[in-house]
């Protein structure tokens, strides 16, 4: 499975965009990239996900290099209920066992600042 | 909120004991997986079902049990509860089916499992 990097911690200003990074250089060309978010030990919540062209929806864009091996997720106006813990997860292949799970890394703690 | 719901809440054991957590699916979903998270870190999968089969299953012993019913639902049975096992345990849905893609997976609340 391909393994997820991302910064163990940011911070990020009340309505400016948050920009969050997330390495994933082993990814295979039928695997995707998905993101969750899980605030204060709720479970977690599905955001975006994205094979290789730019998503957007209501609540944020994904970013994915020309090459696939990093995205980043943008949410354009953090608020302070954005504060979580952003999760990056690169898919298992369609057809392979193990059930298609999701292989969960140590994410992001994105804390909003007023 | 994602439609996916658990039951109970909160719960306390002892080390031994047994334990059932539940699980509704969203409406419209036929597959349900379970995942364990630690105090700290990322959730880690456990098994999953479909179509009232297991369908995968990470590293977790035989004594972690689940079942699937008609209706979608799900139950994840633990026996002979250790201390590690407190955890918040999630729950799953998504549409797909063995050895196909599977949609986006929504998780439930949690259940939040201690055992003294």
């Amino acid at each position: 499975d391909a393994k997820t990097t991302q910064p163990p911690s940011m911070d990020c200003a009340e309505g400016r965009a948050a920009n969050l990074p997330c390495n994933h250089s082993t990814i295979s060309g039928n695997e995707y990239v998905y993101w969750y978010r899980q605030i204060h030990s709720q479970g977690p919540q599905y955001i975006i996900h994205g094979l290789k062209n730019n998503e957007t929806n209501e609540m944020a864009s994904l970013i994915i290099t020309e090459d696939r091996k990093s995205s980043t997720l943008i949410l354009p106006h953090a608020t302070l209920r954005d504060t979580a813990v952003y999760y990056c997860i690169v898919r298992v292949a369609p057809g392979r066992n193990a059930g298609n799970m999701l292989t969960f890394g140590g994410g992001t703690r994105l804390m909003v600042k007023p | 909120e994602t439609g996916v719901t658990q039951s109970p809440t909160h719960l306390i054991k002892t080390r031994g004991q047994q334990v059932t957590l539940r699980c509704s699916s969203q409406s419209g979903h036929n597959t349900v997986s379970w995942y364990q998270q630690a105090l700290g870190q990322g959730p880690q999968f456990i098994f999953q079902y479909y179509r009232e089969e297991e369908n995968g299953r990470g590293n977790f012993p035989p004594r972690f049990s689940g079942l699937q019913f008609p209706n979608y639902s799900s139950e994840l049975n633990v026996n002979a509860l250790e201390l590690d096992d407190s955890a918040l345990y999630l729950c799953a849905s998504s549409l797909g089916g063995q050895g196909k893609f599977q949609e986006t997976q929504y998780f439930g609340p949690g259940t939040r499992l201690l055992v003294l």
